[in-house]
């Protein structure tokens, strides 16, 4: 399928568990992001891959790990759940840096960490 | 204190109305202004962008950045039930390393 994917859509986790999400997409856009998206705090940026084997962090990356060995796929891991990690998890991409104002993003993960 | 604060609503206007949706902003340096729609259980779409300060117009769309204000808008006209989502406004600039600056989101219903 074209465009951008993401696995699992839903996951329930325990504590102290590691999980990743994964994200696909099929544009070979440059650009890779990773938001969580929580009620009252909007999108939040926690990765983010200008090329493959380029990552940065954002401006939430605390217990979360990310990489980026093939253009098309953005894996990003937690390595050790927490409750505070429950969210929805959106995946994005866009195709320069000159384009980076247009991104798109995935269906995103509901994660619920128990 | 952010650097993009967006009322988050909720707002509900019966159809037909005019939406105005709204954004301010503190960082100067932000250079491309864009709004994205969320359906409920979606991802964010973009709806519309501008760069620099001006209006854009698309179809019932306008949008409008006053850079002197640091104030950006949507307006919706003859909304449609099919418009009810969630409206993120979100700001970059060329010097932000691709990344953009969202805003939490206005929550818009229109009433059939």
């Amino acid at each position: 399928d074209a465009g951008i994917t993401q696995s699992p859509r839903y996951k329930i986790t325990e504590t102290g568990r590691q999980v990743t999400l994964m994200c696909h997409q099929t544009w070979s856009h440059s650009y890779m992001f990773w938001y969580r998206q929580d009620l009252g705090h909007g999108l939040r940026l926690i990765y983010y891959s200008a090329a493959a084997d380029i990552t940065d962090k954002g401006e939430v990356p605390d217990g979360y790990v990310v990489s980026r060995s093939k253009t098309e796929n953005f894996p990003l891991t937690l390595e050790s759940a927490t409750r505070s990690q429950t969210s929805v998890y959106f995946c994005a991409s866009s195709e320069s840096f000159e384009s980076s104002y247009e991104q798109y993003f995935g269906p995103g993960t509901r994660l619920t960490v128990t | 204190q952010k650097e993009v604060e967006q009322d988050p609503g909720p707002l509900s206007v019966p159809e037909g109305a005019i939406v105005s949706l709204n954004c301010t902003y503190s960082n100067s340096a932000f250079q491309y202004f864009m709004w994205y729609r969320q359906y409920s259980r979606k991802g964010p779409e973009l709806l519309m962008y501008t760069y620099s300060s001006g209006n854009k117009e698309d179809g019932r769309f306008t949008a409008q950045v006053d850079k002197s204000s640091k104030y950006i808008s949507l307006f919706i006209r003859d909304s449609q039930p099919s418009d009810s989502a969630t409206y993120l406004c979100a700001m970059s600039s060329r010097t932000n390393a691709g990344k953009s600056t969202f805003g939490d989101g206005t929550t818009l219903t229109v009433k059939p």
